[in-house]
């Protein structure tokens, strides 16, 4: 079965700091992703991969930046974190483009900015 | 624009009741939907999609391009069920998802 793995669980960090949250697929998929998932707001994609070293940005990408130096890692980096970036990060990844292509989901970080 | 709709946050109903958790989306194309379910502790996952007409733990869901509606529906509801249930539309290589239902099954 496929495996996404996120590195924190859990992860308080402060205002200002630079904050990295890395994602490894296990399966080879060419597509990874990053939501963030608020209560009332859902999952909005923040950034997206598509192939190595390329990315595209999601619904809000303000304030992150995403690299993909190799297909099974994805990491997504808080320049400079703000009390607003507080939430449940998932990472997700699929194997291609397709009709019936599903996502698969890490476990998920839950970032507290003080 | 893509958009997905989920109008109810909260859903509670009782043991053995039919549920019916609503889903209406926006897009110009021709949409492939899916379910995805989050039990407690436990990360999301596919529960079903649309493409393959499949009953998943006694859901179904029935994609109307008419009211351009795809609710997800189980006859009897169990405690189980309980969970939060994102509606997600796939087009081209991004997947929108709504806000979700947190659906209670109460004994």
């Amino acid at each position: 079965d496929v495996k996404v793995t996120q590195s924190s669980r859990y992860l308080v960090k402060r205002t200002g700091e630079k904050v990295f949250l890395e994602c490894v697929q296990d399966m080879d998929h060419e597509n990874m992703f990053w939501y963030r998932q608020d209560p009332g707001l859902g999952l909005r994609l923040i950034y997206f991969s598509y192939d190595v070293k390329m990315k595209e940005k999601g619904d809000i990408p303000e304030g992150y930046s995403v690299s993909r130096e190799k297909k099974e890692r994805f990491s997504l980096i808080l320049e400079s974190a703000s009390t607003n970036q507080t939430s449940m990060y998932l990472c997700a990844s699929s194997l291609q483009t397709g009709m019936g292509e599903k996502l698969f989901f890490g476990s998920g970080t839950q970032l507290s900015v003080l | 624009a893509q958009r997905v709709t989920q109008p109810e946050k909260l859903l509670s109903v009782f043991k053995g009741a039919p549920v019916e958790l609503k889903c209406n989306y926006s897009y110009s194309g021709s949409p492939e939907l899916f379910w995805y379910v989050q039990y407690s502790r436990q990360r999301l996952q596919l529960l079903l999609r649309h493409i393959s007409r499949e009953s998943i733990k006694g859901f179904t869901a029935d994609l109307n391009k008419g009211e351009t509606s795809f609710h997800l529906k189980k006859p009897f509801a169990q405690e189980e069920d309980s969970a939060m249930y994102y509606c997600a539309l796939h087009t081209g290589n991004q997947f929108y998802f709504g806000t979700g239902t947190s659906l209670t099954v109460i004994p």
